[in-house]
């Protein structure tokens, strides 16, 4: 079945520095990949994601950049403030439709 | 609109009791799931239904029962809980799920099984 990989598993940065996250995926039809903010007690939210058929979107300070050769997309936070700090998710599309999830990047962003 | 919305909140359980958890959807959406997530272990999907009256199984669904009654509602059961089944539990929509859909989560239901 399909695996998603995510790196790296915790991420600190200081306010008003950039975080990259990464992500592979090994289902070579996989072709929608959201990605997931998950607060503290809340459920997961989505706050981007792209489609096969573009390489990268971008929604204020959030950018999402996909390389379907090498079966890898990433998601860029800019200007990261404290508000950002969370747990991220990415996941792909598996066969039947529902989506293949990666373990997580725990993400704090110091003052 | 409500979105997905998920009871109970929270429940702890004694090993070999049996629960139901119920989730609420008001998008009219026809694909719905079930996801558990566990430290380290991301979520992972249970089971799933493609329209009202239809479900099909997950990744990890032994040990867990579903039902699809009406198109709005989602409902998993355990019938003989067990501590391994401890976790949150997440359920999400999509409108027609498509492997372009977007699918929306409630708030999740955290089981305890002692």
């Amino acid at each position: 079945g399909e695996n998603v990989e995510q790196h790296p598993s915790t991420l600190s940065v200081q306010e008003g520095d950039s975080a990259v996250i990464k992500c592979t995926y090994s289902d070579s039809a996989s072709n929608y990949f959201p990605w997931y903010k998950q607060e503290l007690g809340k459920g997961p939210q989505l706050i981007i994601d792209i489609r096969s058929n573009v390489g990268e979107k971008k929604d204020q300070r959030i950018a999402v950049t996909l390389n379907k050769t090498a079966k890898h997309f990433s998601l860029h936070i800019t200007e990261t403030q404290p508000e950002d700090s969370a747990v991220y998710f990415c996941a792909a599309t598996s066969p039947r439709g529902a989506l293949n999830f990666g373990k997580g990047t725990s993400l704090l962003v110091t003052p | 609109n409500a979105g997905v919305t998920q009871t109970p909140k929270f429940r702890v359980l004694k090993t070999g009791q049996s629960m139901t958890l119920l989730c609420a959807q008001d998008m009219n959406h026809e694909y719905m799931y079930w996801y558990r997530q566990d430290p380290g272990m991301g979520l992972r999907l249970i089971h799933y239904s493609v329209g009202e009256g239809t479900t099909a199984k997950g990744e990890v669904p032994d040990g867990y029962n579903v039902s699809r009654l009406k198109k709005q509602n989602f409902l998993l059961g355990l019938e003989s809980a067990a501590p391994s089944q401890t976790s949150v539990y997440f359920c999400a929509s999509s409108l027609s799920g498509g492997r372009q859909e977007t699918q929306y989560f409630g708030p999740g239901t955290r089981l305890l099984v002692l």
